[in-house]
Order: structure tokens, then sequence, then C-alpha cells
């Protein structure tokens, strides 16, 4: 297995674009996670989907962040607009059920707004 | 919510020497604590886990402990080697309340060969 595939790796963009970071997990897992890492605020749990719906996404900062996941094996964390702040390292992560069981982290997605 | 607070935030040892790093917990609902290591520019992984139905976890160099009244629990390296050098981040999980995720602050271990 690949394991959590993440795209873009890399994503450099201008204050009020929009961002849409991708995920695709492990296959036969049912839940998967967004997390933000900061040097400020460290690593931090958006949201969290199982059998693709959203069961805690009350770590979404504000609006300007939305998450879905269509089906099984893809899920899309965007930004609209993003500013200088959400800058970080985004990391999408998927468990066989739930966030108690083991949770593979992908290779995250380093995001700049300028 | 629940506050997950972890120390020490920097550490530093002789290779071959023993590493400890402390997590404490505010609700007492928590009832799953992994442990993660995250090499530089590298994903978080999973390195053990323990649930709050034992006190003591071991899986050869590395034991978890949990002290469930005290609301804390520790990670110990044993025979440190220089490929232990990384940041480590404890959590704390609850079941029943949205099953949210609460990670400590990091721990970034050096061992010195």
């Amino acid at each position: 297995d690949a394991g959590v595939i993440q795209s873009p790796r890399h994503e450099v963009t201008e204050m009020g674009q929009e961002v849409t970071l991708r995920c695709k997990p492990i296959s036969g897992h049912n839940s998967l996670f967004w997390y933000r890492q900061t040097m400020m605020r460290g690593l931090e749990l958006l949201i969290y989907f199982n059998n693709n719906v959203p069961i805690d996404d009350s770590g979404m900062p504000e609006d300007r962040f939305s998450a879905k996941m269509p089906n099984a094996s893809f899920s899309t964390l965007k930004i609209q607009p993003s500013e200088p702040r959400d800058s970080a390292v985004y990391f999408c992560a998927s468990s066989f059920s739930g966030p108690q069981e083991t949770q593979y982290f992908g290779p995250g997605t380093r995001l700049l707004v300028l | 919510g629940e506050n997950v607070e972890q120390h020490p935030s920097t550490l530093s040892v002789q290779e071959g020497d023993s590493a400890v790093i402390k997590c404490t917990y505010s609700d007492s609902a928590s009832n799953y604590f992994p442990w993660y290591k995250q090499e530089l520019g590298k994903r978080p992984q999973l390195i053990i886990d323990i649930r709050s139905n034992v006190g003591e976890k071991k899986d050869q160099r590395i034991a978890v402990t949990l002290n469930k009244t005290a609301k804390h629990f520790s990670l110990h390296i044993t025979e440190t080697q220089p490929e232990d050098s990384a940041v480590y981040f404890c959590a704390a999980s609850q079941e029943y309340t949205g099953n949210q995720f609460y990670f400590g602050t990091g721990t970034s271990l050096t061992v010195i060969p």
C-alpha cells in the first residue's frame, strides 16, 4: 500500500486566493483526519470524518475553512480566502476505525500564503 | 475541553542513557493515550499507545506508564540511540464526546553520540 497520499506537497499562494488540499486515505480505512501544524500552535486536529461523514469539526478555525469527503478514497480541505496566518503544514491521516486506532499520517502539504 | 501539557519542551541525553517525557491531561474521561514521533521534516508516526484499562505497556526500548488518578502518563526510552532524536508528541482522546483528539506541545529530544 502506498500509504496516505497528499497533494500538493508544497503550495505557495497569495493572500485572498483559494487553496485546495487533497488527501487519499489508505484503502480500507474508514476514518480520516485533517491536522494543521505550526510552531506556535503545534499539532491541531481540524476535522475528523468517519465513513465519509464529518463527526467533529470543532477544530476548524473559521468559516474560511471547509472540508469534504465525497467518497471513501478522497477528501479535500479548502481555504477561501487564504490569509498569511494560514501558513502551516497540513497533514491528513487515516485509521482503520476512529481516532483510537493507529493513525497513519500523510507526508503533509506545506502551505505558504504571502 | 481537554488540556494536554507536555514536559520538557527540549531534552538532551547522552547515547545509552534513558529519556523520560511526561504529559498531564485534564479530562478524566480521556481513555486513549498515544505517543507519536516526528523526525525533522517528516510525518508523525505512532510509536506506542496505552488505554486507560492498563497502567504500563512496553515495546522493546520504549515504555509508557499511565496514572489515571493523577491524570498523567509518561514515555520512557531506555538505551537511547542517535536515531531516537526527534520531536515526540503525546496525545489524549476520549471516545464518547465527539472523538476529539488533543496533542501535547511536543518534546524535542536530542541524543548526543
